[in-house]
């Protein structure tokens, strides 16, 4: 079955400094990937995604995200913090083998950066 | 270019009431993903359709819920008699017709409050 984990339920850093978010997935076979944000009362917003090609993707907001497959892992980074990143963040997966079906979320990730 | 919609916004219900929740995909999108996004966890696949075709309703609970995306209009999430236990903010996303590699938008969603 697949599925998600975001171990840290919040995550704290002060602006300016570097911030990752970290992500592990399971699925049977190649993982899409995905990074959503979620600010209070709003849906969620797309930051980037893998799908195949360079394990370091680019994405909204000065984020960026590594893929590594030997530690199926999908941590979210961004190298210098702004207070206005503070938010919710889910990371998700589907399998590569399965169009259309939907994705699999983790529980989420709240980043809270101080001034 | 207009988002994804939905509404209501926020919805009052009193137990055992039915509650309608609508959502109009993005232009040139023609898949409609349904999420339950109770507190303090990450978001849960609900259904998944197709111009007037349920795909993937598998993450549906098996009473009281349906969903249907007719030819034309809004999809619509209908649960009937609800219960406290259905409180929850409802998102709907939505992706272009066909690859897993498309990138589900998500709309504002809809927060439920059954009194």
């Amino acid at each position: 079955a697949q599925s998600v984990a975001q171990p840290e339920d919040q995550v704290n850093v002060a602006e300016g400094n570097p911030l990752t978010v970290k992500c592990t997935y399971s699925v049977s076979g190649n993982p899409y990937l995905f990074w959503y944000v979620q600010y209070p009362n709003r849906g969620l917003q797309f930051l980037l995604k893998y799908i195949t090609g360079d394990n370091l993707v680019k994405g909204s907001y000065g984020f960026e995200a590594e893929f590594n497959k030997s530690q199926t892992s999908f941590h979210l980074k961004k190298p210098s913090a702004l207070v206005s990143d503070s938010a919710l963040y889910f990371c998700a997966v589907r399998d590569i083998n399965q169009a259309g079906t939907a994705l699999i979320f983790g529980k989420g990730t709240t980043l809270s950066v101080s001034s | 270019n207009a988002g994804v919609m939905q509404n209501p916004r926020h919805l009052v219900r009193r137990r055992g009431q039915e509650a309608r929740l609508r959502c109009s995909p993005m232009k040139g999108h023609s898949h409609v993903y349904w999420y339950r996004q109770l507190p303090e966890e990450g978001l849960k696949f609900m259904v998944y359709l197709q111009k007037e075709n349920i795909i993937d309703e598998s993450g549906m609970p098996k009473e009281r819920f349906s969903a249907e995306f007719p030819k034309e209009g809004p999809s619509i999430l209908r649960i009937q008699q609800v219960v406290r236990g259905d409180s929850a903010a409802y998102f709907c996303a939505s992706s272009p017709p066909g690859q897993a590699t498309d990138t589900q938008y998500f709309g504002p969603g809809t927060r439920l409050t059954v009194l």
